[in-house]
């Protein structure tokens, strides 16, 4: 089993259209996470951590649900500019110190006009 | 903008022949990273750096050998290329709040 899973999409939705992604992890013990958003043919940018209260930031709120060892992104007011692939990153309990980070495969939006 | 910089951002070499990839930063961070992206495995750990002359082996550091000689440069060396180690590779520093950020990418070729 991959330590971290997402469904690799495509997700294609309509302008406007509010949208998730799901992601799991399988350690319970791993501490941090984090979405990257990754546009095609560029690096990996950070959107935002995703704490264990849950954190929003614009049109985007994350979730952690430690008991179903899973975390959440929701998109709401999808924008043509939110097409690209969204990354689910954790750190397991062995990342410590040195931040060892554990990227999934990325799920693919296309917000479609 | 994390100040950091990848050289060179293409290549294209032979099996074979010893490739070295530089990463550059501006900013001064201790820890630093190299990953390779491939289609169906997301971004995989190669090796990092905790500090100058500190470094250490990541999940497919097999065929890589890294330095770091000074705090802004961390050089990641391929001793005798290999196509499989065909790729996009990433560069990576770590903040203070232990979120890390990216550099352009190196894509490597290696016919």
């Amino acid at each position: 089993r991959k330590e971290v899973e997402q469904d690799p999409g495509p997700f294609n939705v309509p302008e406007g259209a509010t949208v998730a992604f799901n992601c799991t992890y399988s350690n319970s013990a791993s501490q941090s996470f984090f979405w990257y958003r990754q546009d095609c043919r560029k690096e990996p940018k950070l959107l935002m951590s995703v704490y264990s209260s849950g954190n929003e930031d614009g049109r985007f709120t994350a979730q952690l649900n430690r008991a179903s060892q899973y975390i959440s992104l929701l998109i709401r007011d999808s924008k043509l500019s939110d097409s690209a692939t969204y990354l689910c990153v954790v750190i397991p309990p062995y990342g410590g110190a040195t931040n060892k980070l554990i990227f999934g495969t990325g799920t693919l939006l296309a917000v479609q006009p | 903008d994390a100040g950091i910089t990848q050289s060179p951002r293409h290549k294209v070499t032979e099996t074979g022949t010893p490739v070295t990839l530089r990463c550059h930063q501006t900013e001064n961070h201790r820890y630093m990273y190299w990953y390779r992206q491939d289609p169906g495995h997301g971004l995989r750990l190669i090796h990092y750096s905790y500090g100058v002359k500190d470094t250490d082996k990541g999940e497919v550091s097999d065929g890589y050998s890294v330095s770091r000689s000074k705090t802004e440069d961390f050089l990641l060396t391929l001793e005798s290329a290999t196509s499989s180690q065909t790729s996009v590779y990433f560069c990576a520093i770590r903040d203070t709040l232990y979120e890390q950020y990216f550099g352009p990418g190196t894509r490597l070729t290696v016919t």
